[in-house]
């Protein structure tokens, strides 16, 4: 119940591709869906983040996209750039003060 | 710089050690989290502080012990180090007790040889 489940573990998508990361979740009570990034030697960084009451967020190349019926939520990043090639981590919470996150997808842009 | 830092960066010790983690933020949150990342990358909540109280508590070993002396400092004590204690620990803040909004430190590398 408490699991957010995460996929691909990896992904390489070619500069100037679309990078799609997945991400199933089954608690009802969760609320709040972020995406964080996390560069190698850095600690996560908040990048984006939805509530369930909308179905999709984008803030520059980086959109959520969210399907509350099927309980998944998924980042895609247009014009993928080698810059962006790092660790992503989704999480979900509510219900109670726990941030749970997935096991993270590792991207990997080539030039 | 606004932000949430911890020391050391790197920590390298011998097994049966003691050794302390501290963290500060000056963003004025008021709840504060150390969480686990391993050799996996999988981040795994600890413990959480809400203005000094403690709030969450997950299935910890009770060698690790989290003090906050105030709701900007989060300290991570562990004893009796183990070589299953290696590690990157990370502190991290938000504002209000809901787990929205969270901001990670740099991390420590705690090595236990």
């Amino acid at each position: 119940q408490q699991q957010v489940k995460q996929s691909p573990q990896s992904l390489i998508v070619q500069k100037g591709g679309i990078s799609i990361i997945n991400c199933a979740y089954e608690n009802t009570a969760f609320d709040y869906f972020p995406w964080y990034q996390q560069f190698p030697g850095k600690g996560p960084a908040l990048l984006i983040a939805i509530r369930p009451d909308v179905s999709e967020k984008k803030e520059g190349r980086f959109t959520i996209s969210f399907n509350k019926s099927a309980k998944q939520f998924s980042l895609h990043i247009m014009d993928s750039q080698p810059g962006d090639s790092a660790t992503y981590f989704c999480a979900a919470t509510g219900g109670s003060e726990k941030l749970v996150f997935g096991k993270g997808t590792k991207l990997t842009v080539n030039p | 710089d606004t932000a949430v830092s911890q020391t050391p960066k790197y920590l390298v010790t011998q097994m049966g050690n003691d050794k302390s983690i501290k963290c500060e933020q000056n963003l004025g949150h008021d709840t504060m989290y150390w969480y686990k990342q391993d050799s996996k990358k999988f981040l795994k909540i600890m413990f959480s502080y809400n203005n000094k109280e403690l709030i969450i508590n997950e299935t910890v070993p009770n060698r690790f012990s989290p003090k906050s002396p105030d709701k900007a400092h989060l300290n991570l004590h562990i004893n009796s180090l183990e070589l299953g204690d290696s590690a990157v620990y990370f502190c991290a803040s938000s504002q209000g007790r809901t787990g929205v909004e969270q901001y990670f430190g740099p991390g420590t590398r705690l090595t236990v040889t």
